[in-house]
């Protein structure tokens, strides 16, 4: 069935560092990909979105590329802040039809001054 | 302001004391639905909802049950609360317009059962 891999963490970076953060998927179809932030406390917030291939979400400053030659949608910034620690999920939806996501672990990321 | 609220928060309780918590949203959305959330597991669907009246099952249904009676409401319930069920729960919704079908969430509840 459909599944999303992403890399184990956590991830310990010092500001200003470049993030990457891996994850790929497997489905029949074509999903649509996602990237979902949470903060301690907090819910998850949708950080981006990528509807078809070749596709690039952005916002606050990170990215994903919708790579179907490699089922991949790394998540990417250049220079983290201490405010950009959190958990991030990669998730995908099977169908686009607003149904259930599809979730990755999750990966803990922890910024350091 | 469009928002998925969950009420309470947070909740301990004791095995087999029944317990409902709710889920509302604001954007009228047809689809709902409840995760759990576990260390190591990440999130995992519980029950969804494609509109008012119409439920089923997901991954990890076993000990809950749901009932969408209003569009806006999507109520979890656990009629026998078991320590397994010490979990962090969000509930979501998305509309048919949404694309790509992202989904908004609560800001979750943490359910301690003892």
């Amino acid at each position: 069935g459909d599944s999303v891999t992403q890399m184990e963490g956590p991830v310990t970076l010092s500001e200003e560092a470049f993030l990457t953060i891996n994850c790929t998927y497997t489905a029949t179809g074509y999903p649509s990909l996602f990237w979902y932030v949470q903060y301690p406390g907090e819910g998850l917030q949708l950080l981006l979105k990528a509807t078809k291939a070749d596709d690039k979400g952005s916002n606050k400053g990170f990215e994903a590329t919708y790579r179907k030659e490699t089922t991949s949608f790394h998540l990417e910034k250049g220079s983290v802040q201490v405010s950009d620690s959190a958990v991030y999920f990669c998730a995908l939806n099977p169908n686009q039809a607003g149904t259930a996501l599809i979730f990755g672990k999750g990966t803990t990321l922890s910024v350091s001054s | 302001e469009a928002q998925v609220t969950q009420n309470p928060r947070y909740l301990i309780t004791v095995t087999g004391k029944k317990l409902t918590v709710t889920c509302s949203q604001n954007m009228n959305h047809e689809y709902m639905s409840w995760y759990r959330q576990d260390p190591g597991l990440g999130l995992r669907q519980i029950y969804y909802s494609m509109n008012v009246e119409v439920t089923d099952k997901g991954d990890v249904p076993e000990g809950y049950k749901v009932s969408r009676k209003e569009k806006r409401n999507f109520p979890l319930i656990l009629e026998s609360p078991s320590p397994n069920q010490t979990s962090l729960y969000f509930c979501a919704s998305s509309g048919t317009g949404t694309s790509g079908g992202e989904q908004y969430f609560g800001p979750g509840t943490r359910l301690t059962v003892t």
